[in-house]
């Protein structure tokens, strides 16, 4: 069974730093690229990072280039969230998805997901 | 302001067939980019519903079915059961922004 389990999430002032874990199970965790997404309080989905199987190919949403980072280690069948300079808005669950193949493709959708992580950022 | 568009709410009774469409334009739906749909409860990991446009992933029931025309798309859901009260999602990629986007979201209500 595939499965997918975030942690790292929590309370952060307006400016910190927060990093965030994925660990995948049930798959070859290096054959698929995976993907954060996230969910703020009373809003929908926004795709957030995407990171390919090999770990070479990096995508970011604009709302979060240059301040997060994603990364994978495949002997540890993991993948991270790095995020710096953390704002008010960016306080929301943080998903982490698999995508179907090991390379991110514009036509990608998210087949398994995990249950998420909780980021605050308040002061 | 979501680059898809959803309503943000539906109802039906039990049994009946409600859908749900989802708006797009010209540079993701109507680029040629596929739609799926993604089932989130509160507190749950989201679940695909059907991907590219209208393919059902092993497990999902044959009550759900998905199409895509023109710069729209649209979940259909017959024989309406309790438990698929939930938020509903369409998602696709926009080549404008460069980026995989999501609908809105619309909250189903099971009378």
């Amino acid at each position: 069974e595939v499965q997918l389990l975030e942690s790292g999430g929590g309370l952060v002032q307006p400016g910190g730093s927060l990093r965030l874990s994925c660990g995948g199970s049930g798959f070859t965790f290096s054959t698929f690229a995976v993907s954060w997404v996230r969910q703020a309080p009373g809003k929908g989905l926004e795709w957030v990072s995407s990171i390919s199987g090999s770990g070479g190919t990096t995508n970011y949403a604009d709302s979060v280039r240059g301040r997060f980072t994603i990364s994978r280690d495949n002997s540890k069948n993991t993948l991270y969230l790095e995020m710096n300079s953390l704002r008010v808005e960016d306080t929301a669950v943080y998903f982490c998805a698999r995508c179907p193949l090991s390379g991110t493709y514009k036509g990608d959708y998210f087949d398994y997901w995990g249950r998420g992580t909780l980021v605050t950022v308040s002061s | 302001q979501s680059v898809l568009t959803q309503p943000p709410s539906v109802s039906g009774a039990p049994g009946q067939r409600v859908t749900i469409f989802c708006t797009g334009s010209s540079s993701n739906f109507g680029a040629g980019y596929k739609v799926h749909w993604y089932q989130v409860l509160p507190g749950t990991a989201p679940k695909l519903l059907i991907y590219a446009d209208n393919l059902r992933p092993s497990g999902v029931p044959g009550r759900f079915s998905g199409s895509r025309s023109g710069s729209s798309a649209s979940l259909a859901i017959t024989g309406l059961q309790a438990e698929d009260e939930a938020d509903y999602y369409c998602q696709s990629y926009d080549t404008s922004l460069s980026l995989w986007v999501f609908g809105g979201g619309t909250t189903l209500t099971v009378l």
